[in-house]
């Protein structure tokens, strides 16, 4: 079946303005995660839904950066009055139930550059 | 401290080679482990699952050491295709979520 898609690939915006980065997990996937990765680390939690609601949002670095998840499948990251620092690739992943062992499936990213 | 730590590298071994890379996690109560396996400009992907006795899937072998609170994985015989990086990933429960917290990754190139 299909995977993890994220839509843009590529999403190049100027310093204060408003983007939205899309996911859509593998169907029937409850569990979803949010992440940001910086050249040379590892991904960074940002938000978990479990279902319609928002499990977990502690890696959220500010009240910039919102998500949903509305019907419980696609989900939206949204980022208001981007900064340069903003830039990274975020990266979302489903996962069946949010299980401790469970195996998570990753998109292929969204590259973001704030100019 | 972070809660999990990675050599970055990168390890550059000859084909054939046996390498091995660990990582070490602060939280104690953590639940479950496993390694990840990210290509240039891609997505992290599943490499195995790291349990409490041990596992191997052919050439790779993961352990984990509960007491001193570090996994390793293990890679025999490199092939090329092995150059990669290598991420350590760790789930402790909080509130009754498991997120899991990735490692900066270890880099390993295998050259002929």
């Amino acid at each position: 079946g299909a995977g993890v898609s994220q839509t843009p690939s590529n999403k190049v915006t100027e310093k204060g303005k408003y983007v939205e980065l899309r996911c859509d997990p593998i169907s029937g996937h409850t569990a979803l995660y949010w992440y940001r990765q910086s050249l040379g680390q590892g991904p960074e939690f940002l938000i978990y839904f479990q279902g319609t609601g928002a499990a977990d949002d502690s890696g959220l670095p500010n009240d910039r950066f919102f998500a949903v998840r509305p019907e419980g499948s696609v989900s939206t990251l949204k980022i208001q009055r981007t900064e340069r620092g903003d830039s990274a690739v975020y990266l979302c992943a489903s996962s069946l139930t949010g299980g401790a062992g469970e195996t998570q499936y990753f998109g292929p990213g969204t590259r973001l550059l704030v100019l | 401290r972070k809660e999990v730590e990675q050599d970055p590298g990168p390890f550059n071994v000859p084909e054939g080679a046996t390498v091995a890379f660990n990582c070490t996690y602060s939280n104690s109560a953590s639940q479950s482990f496993f390694w990840y396996r990210q290509d240039c400009r891609k997505e992290p992907k599943l490499l195995m699952s790291v349990y409490s006795s041990g596992n191997e899937d052919g050439r790779f072998t993961a352990q984990l050491n509960r007491a001193s609170q570090y996994i390793s994985l293990l890679i025999r015989d490199s092939k090329l295709s092995d150059s990669a990086t290598y991420l350590c990933v760790v789930n402790p429960a909080s509130g009754g979520s498991y997120i899991p917290t990735f490692g900066r990754g270890t880099s390993l190139i295998v050259h002929p």
